[in-house]
This record gives structure tokens, sequence and C-alpha cells, in this order.
């Protein structure tokens, strides 16, 4: 079993619809990253955090420490929203990655 | 240049030649990674380096060597190249070592080791 899950994996929406992408981990962490990847390749963070919850323009993201829960949401989603997103966990001084989840949010 | 680099965008390399992958920052950061993505798979750890001249193996370090000579480039070398390590190389910084900093990565390097 993988360390850190995410889920779903493939995920395809309407413009518009709220998104919600989850990531499940099994060890203790210090914290969690929250990264975008673009379909050209580029990655980028979104969010670092260790505890309850941070906003940033449409994208919203949430952990709970003691489910060893966190979630990506993206409200009023948008065609370039589209992209691969990804969970990472900082434990024992490393990052453990989930896959990803891709997201096509469709006109 | 600004953020991270890295050189060639991509590659097509017949198995058992060299190849380095550069990568180059110029944020001064102290720490450097390099990870590699292969489909269906999270970003793995080749190696990293917590400042210059120091340098440490990740979870996937075979075959790949790294040096750190100094702040800016952070170089990868396969000395002699396996179809198996076909995949997409991302090289990224951040300001120090440690989990609570944010990674930069570089745009990627596509090898394909035929």
């Amino acid at each position: 079993k993988n360390e850190v899950e995410q889920s779903p994996q493939n995920l395809t929406a309407q413009e518009g619809e709220f998104i919600t992408i989850n990531c499940s981990y099994s060890v203790g962490i210090s914290a969690l990253h929250w990264l975008q990847q673009h379909p050209g390749g580029g990655i980028v963070s979104l969010f670092m955090l260790s505890s309850g919850k941070k906003k940033h323009g449409r994208l919203i993201a949430t952990i709970n420490i003691q489910e060893k829960h966190s979630s990506l949401h993206i409200t009023a989603s948008h065609p370039r929203d589209s992209a691969v997103y990804i969970c990472a966990v900082a434990a024992n001084y490393q990052l453990i990655w989930g896959a990803g989840t891709k997201l096509i949010i469709k006109p | 240049i600004a953020g991270i680099t890295q050189a060639p965008t991509s590659q097509i390399l017949a198995a058992g030649r060299r190849m380095t992958l550069r990568c180059t920052q110029d944020m001064r950061h102290n720490a450097m990674y390099w990870y590699r993505q292969d489909l269906g798979l999270g970003l793995r750890l080749i190696h990293y380096s917590n400042t210059a001249g120091t340098t440490g193996k990740g979870e996937v370090p075979d075959g790949y060597s790294v040096s750190r000579a100094n702040t800016d480039d952070f170089p990868l070398t396969l000395a002699s190249a396996v179809p198996s390590q076909t995949s997409v190389y991302f090289c990224a910084s951040s300001v120090v070592a440690g989990n609570y900093n944010e990674q930069f990565f570089g745009p990627g390097t596509r090898l394909t080791v035929l």
C-alpha cells in the first residue's frame, strides 16, 4: 500500500463545478504540500499546510491531522484549472509523493 | 535567467551512452533535488544536495550520480544509460533543506533511452 494515496486518479467535470481532490496518508507528517502540474509539464507549488485550512483565490486546501487526510477544493472551476494535482507529505525529513489526480474541466 | 533552468529539454539516447542533465538556479537556494516522474507513479527522489559541496542519495539513486561544486549548478549524470531510465527528470530547489520549504521546479527533461 502506498504511503500517500490520492483520489480520484482522474476527474472530468464541467466548467463551474465545485471540485474536490483527496489525499490520504499513513505516516506521521510535519507538513503537506499541494502542487499543480500543467499540461506542458511545469510543476508549481500551491499550498503548504500543517493544520487547518488555507485559501488562495478559488483554491482551498484543508487538512485533518487526526484523520491523516487532506482535501484540495476548486470553486467555480474553469478549463484553465485542467492539470494534474499532486499531494506530497513531509515525513522524516523527506517528501513522499502521491501519484497525482488528473483533472479535466470541460467548457 | 530567472528561477530554474534545465537542459536539454528532451533527448533520445542509445543504451550504454553517458549523459549529463544540467540544472541551474539563480535564486541562491541552498538545497537542490533531482526527481524522476514515470507514468502512474509519483515523483521519486534520485539525489539531493542540502548545500554546495554535499550530496545525498534519495529513493532511486542507482545508475545516477550528482555533484554540487557551487550553489547554482546541480548536474545529474547517467554513466551508462539503460532503457529503464527513460523518464521525465525534474530538478528542484528550495531556500534551505527541510520539510517546510516550498520547492521550485525546473521545466523538466524528457529522456528516452533506446
